[in-house]
Parts: structure tokens; C-alpha cells; sequence
């Protein structure tokens, strides 16, 4: 089985400064990890997947995870937020062949 | 908290029949719903947006024919796979919000297997 979690249900960064979301998972198989971004009135997009592999993931929009088996964790980080940053980041896990199991979602707030 | 609901968990069924999948929402009103495919070990791709009652959009590539969504009420929207294929065969996940702040819920999936 798998589970997600993700700290802060609300992070609020100044534009330009660090963004990092925070995602610690648990799985009893080797994890299949995801990054999704929803903005208002839309479908949820993937920002980036780690499968196997590279454990330091590149996705859309300058974003990035890495994968720490040992701490459990795949937070996504991005160098300088930019307005059209803020939206609502989900964090998923699977086990390949299961369904994907979503955290509670972290709103990202992106201030001028 | 709120809390989305997906019927059945699993479905086995016959290549030719169709097949519903029921998503509701428990304690909330549910104004969009969206409907999600996912393929082993890969991504969700986005199928359709549903609003209570109005036609849904599908996303480009989908067939409309072939998966019918409706949604008739605030708290259920149905997906029905029409002449189901083996090809057909996925997860199906539904999630719903109940406005255009509020946070998305996801249900826990279904699973089609077309024989």
C-alpha cells in the first residue's frame, strides 16, 4: 500500500525566491513518484515523474524533485517562482501497477 | 474531510459490453468533476472536465462515443465505457472540487480489466 503526504497546505513564496513543496510518501514496493500542478478550472498537468533511474528529476517550467529513498521524500523545488507559479501542487505515488494515491495538495501563493 | 467516492473498485467484463463507474461526491457539493485514465506505470492523462449539467469537454484524442460522462446531479458524475476493448483496460480515477478555490478530491480509482 501507499501514502502520501505533503506538508504545508499552504506555502506562500516572494517572486523570484525559492519554491519548495514538501512531499514525504510511503510504499511497500519500489515507488513510482509524481508531481501534478492544477490551476483554477483545469485538469491536473504533470510537472515531472520519477520512476527508476536519476534520482534528481527535471520537469516543466524549471521545476525539479529528487528522489531520497532514505528519508522517503520527493519535494519539488524550483530556483525563482514567478507569478504564474501559483496554482495547487499535488504529490502522488504509485506502485506501478496500482492506482495513483494523491496527497492533500500544497496551494502555492506567489506575492510581488 | 471530504470525501470522493468511486464504484466499483474493480470491474471485470466481456470485450463488447459497456461498463459504468460511478463518482460521487460524499459530503460536498461537487460543481466540476474530472475524470482521469491511468496506464501501468505511467501518468494520469486527463480525459474529460464534467460540470453538473452541462456536456462535458473532452480533452483531445478522447472518444467522446465511447466514454460517456454525465453528470446529472451536484455529488455524482458517471463515466460508462461503451463496447468495451481489451485496449480499454486501466485504471480510471475521478476527482471533484466544489468550487473554484475549494481543494480536489480524488477518488481511489477503478480498475477495468476487458476480456
Amino acid at each position: 500500500a501507499q501514502s502520501v503526504t505533503q506538508l504545508g497546505s499552504h506555502v506562500s513564496v516572494s517572486e523570484g525566491a525559492l519554491v519548495l513543496l514538501r512531499c514525504n510518501y510511503s510504499s511497500s514496493v519500489p515507488p513510482y513518484l509524481f508531481w501534478y500542478v492544477q490551476y483554477p478550472n483545469q485538469g491536473l498537468q504533470l510537472l515531472l515523474k520519477y520512476t527508476t533511474g536519476a534520482t534528481l528529476v527535471k520537469g516543466i517550467n524549471g521545476f525539479e524533485a529528487e528522489f531520497k529513498k532514505s528519508e522517503t521524500s520527493f519535494h519539488l523545488t524550483k530556483p525563482s517562482a514567478h507569478m504564474s507559479d501559483a496554482a495547487e501542487y499535488f504529490c502522488a505515488v504509485s506502485g506501478g501497477n496500482t492506482p495513483l494515491v494523491f496527497g492533500k495538495g500544497t496551494r502555492l501563493s506567489v506575492i510581488a | 474531510g471530504a470525501v470522493v467516492s468511486q464504484h466499483p473498485s474493480w470491474v471485470i467484463c466481456k470485450s463488447g459490453t459497456s461498463v459504468k463507474i460511478e463518482c460521487r461526491s460524499l459530503d460536498f457539493q461537487a460543481t466540476t468533476m474530472f475524470w482521469y485514465r491511468q496506464f501501468p506505470k505511467q501518468s494520469l492523462m486527463l480525459m474529460a472536465t464534467s460540470n453538473e449539467g452541462s456536456k462535458a469537454t473532452y480533452e483531445q484524442g478522447v472518444e467522446k462515443d465511447k466514454f460517456l460522462i454525465n453528470h446529472a446531479s451536484l455529488t455524482l458524475s458517471t463515466l460508462t465505457v461503451t463496447s468495451a476493448h481489451p485496449e480499454d483496460s486501466s485504471f480510471y480515477i475521478c476527482s471533484a472540487r466544489d468550487g473554484r478555490n475549494s481543494p480536489l478530491h480524488f477518488g481511489n480509482g477503478t480498475r477495468l480489466t476487458v476480456t
